[in-house]
């Protein structure tokens, strides 16, 4: 079974430009996480998906940021426009419907490295 | 407001015994997890604790007291293959994780 893939893996953009990251969950997931490690910080929540629907977005920084899922299948995260303070890793993650007998664990991508320059 | 802490770095030696401890104090409570890192690659599930106690896994185990906020990974008969981060995270009851900053364990020969 495929896991989490992310796309690019890595991205180099100048301030001010756009930028989209990819993420394919695995397949028949309907929760997908959206995460993000700054310079030396922890990893930090973003938002989540509940199918196509955004369960909570609270944590996304500013209006800056964009996430969708339609269809309910992959999801884009959108920075337009990008600040250097937005140079990290982004990690998609994605479990499946909640199930009273399973750990409910989250299964993570490889992340997407953004450098904004 | 939510905290997580766990020490930065570890050394340990081949074949050693390790424990990574964490510390949490967080708004909501659903379970405690434990991943494991590698560099450049995707963190991946080791451990989930939800009620007070030991859990055991083949050479990992981690433990958990709600009470006092804590939780430490028990990693037996170190190898190479384990330095790596190992990143503590706390399951809130809107299912997403709040991470501590991970802790970086070098295993030496």
């Amino acid at each position: 079974e495929a896991g989490v893939t992310q796309f690019p893996s890595h991205s180099v953009i100048e301030k001010g430009q756009t930028v989209t990251l990819r993420c394919d969950p695995i397949s028949g997931h309907d929760n997908l996480y959206w995460y993000r490690r700054v310079m030396g910080k922890e990893i930090k929540f973003l938002l989540h998906f509940v199918k196509e629907s955004k369960q909570d977005e609270s944590g996304m920084p500013n209006n800056r940021f964009l996430a969708e899922r339609t269809g309910g299948t992959y999801s884009t995260l959108k920075v337009q426009p990008a600040e250097l303070e937005d140079s990290g890793v982004y990690f998609c993650a994605s479990s499946p419907a909640r199930d009273r007998l399973s750990y409910n664990e989250q299964f993570f991508g490889p992340g997407t490295r953004l450098t904004v320059l | 407001g939510q905290n997580i802490d766990q020490p930065t770095e570890m050394t340990a030696t081949e074949g050693a015994i390790v424990q990574i401890n964490c510390t949490y104090q967080t708004s909501g409570f659903n379970g405690l997890f434990w991943y494991q890192q590698h560099a450049g690659e995707a963190p991946t599930f080791l451990s989930y604790n939800v009620l007070d106690g030991l859990e055991e896994k083949g050479r990992f185990s981690s433990f958990l007291s709600r009470s006092k906020g804590y939780s430490y990974l028990l990693l037996k008969e170190l190898q190479m293959k384990d330095s790596a981060s190992y990143l503590c995270a706390v399951r809130n009851y809107g299912q997403n994780f709040v991470f501590g900053p991970g802790t970086r364990l070098s295993v030496l020969p």
